[in-house]
């Protein structure tokens, strides 16, 4: 089954300190890779995608096909990078498939 | 915003009674989603509409329909609520062709079922 993994609910860290947020997915075939971000009080939205190959607010998310991740990584995290992250899949023109979501709170 | 708008953005309503979620898009995309959101359990697609009366069933149909007659509606109906449907409700659209390409989502509407 098409399955999305992120391991950690809450992830904790102060500010300034490297951020890594983990997600594993188990698909066929090339899925097309995405982190979501929502903060508070604002709409879900992309925050990046593995084809596009960007750096966003300084995250950048590394594709290893022989491990399945594609973790989410910032070498100094701000206070304003606290939100939840998704991270989410798709395949061959099926729907985009969610994680369970991971909480960053930078600690100032 | 890419142009979505849901409604209600809040409902409280109890146990038995049908509700109706409804989401707009003024872009013209063919395809429009509903995900629901809970803690723990992320974000779960309940149903899925490529065109005008076409839809699919997602994740977690179970206790949901919907209907597509115009391309800018996507009606999410709960027939007779539950308190397991209490959550927040995603609608979204996708800005490429077909279900690949970024989404793009609305402001998301709290239900309560009491």
């Amino acid at each position: 089954a098409q399955r999305v993994t992120q391991p950690e609910k809450l992830l904790s860290v102060f500010k300034g300190a490297p951020v890594e947020l983990k997600c594993n997915y188990s698909y066929s075939g090339s899925p097309e890779l995405f982190w979501y971000v929502q903060y508070s009080r604002q709409r879900l939205q992309l925050l990046l995608r593995h084809i596009s190959r960007e750096s966003i607010k300084g995250f950048t998310a590394d594709l290893n096909k022989g491990e399945t991740s594609f973790h989410l990584k910032k070498p100094f995290a701000q206070e304003e990078d606290s939100a939840m992250y998704y991270c989410a899949a798709n395949s061959g023109n099926t729907p985009l498939v969610f994680g369970k979501g991971t909480r960053l709170s930078v600690i100032a | 915003d890419a142009g979505i708008t849901q409604s209600p953005r809040h409902k409280v309503t109890e146990t038995g009674t049908p509700v109706t979620l409804r989401c707009h898009q003024t872009e013209n995309h063919r395809y429009m989603y509903w995900y629901r959101q809970d803690p723990g359990h992320g974000l779960r697609l309940i149903h899925y509409s490529y065109g005008v009366k076409d839809t699919d069933k997602g994740e977690v149909s179970d206790g949901y329909s919907v209907s597509r007659s115009k391309t800018e509606d996507f009606l999410l109906t709960l027939e007779s609520a539950t308190s397991s449907q209490t959550s927040v409700y995603f609608c979204a659209i996708t800005s490429g062709t077909g279900t690949m390409g970024e989404l793009f989502f609305g402001e998301g509407s709290r239900l309560t079922v009491l």
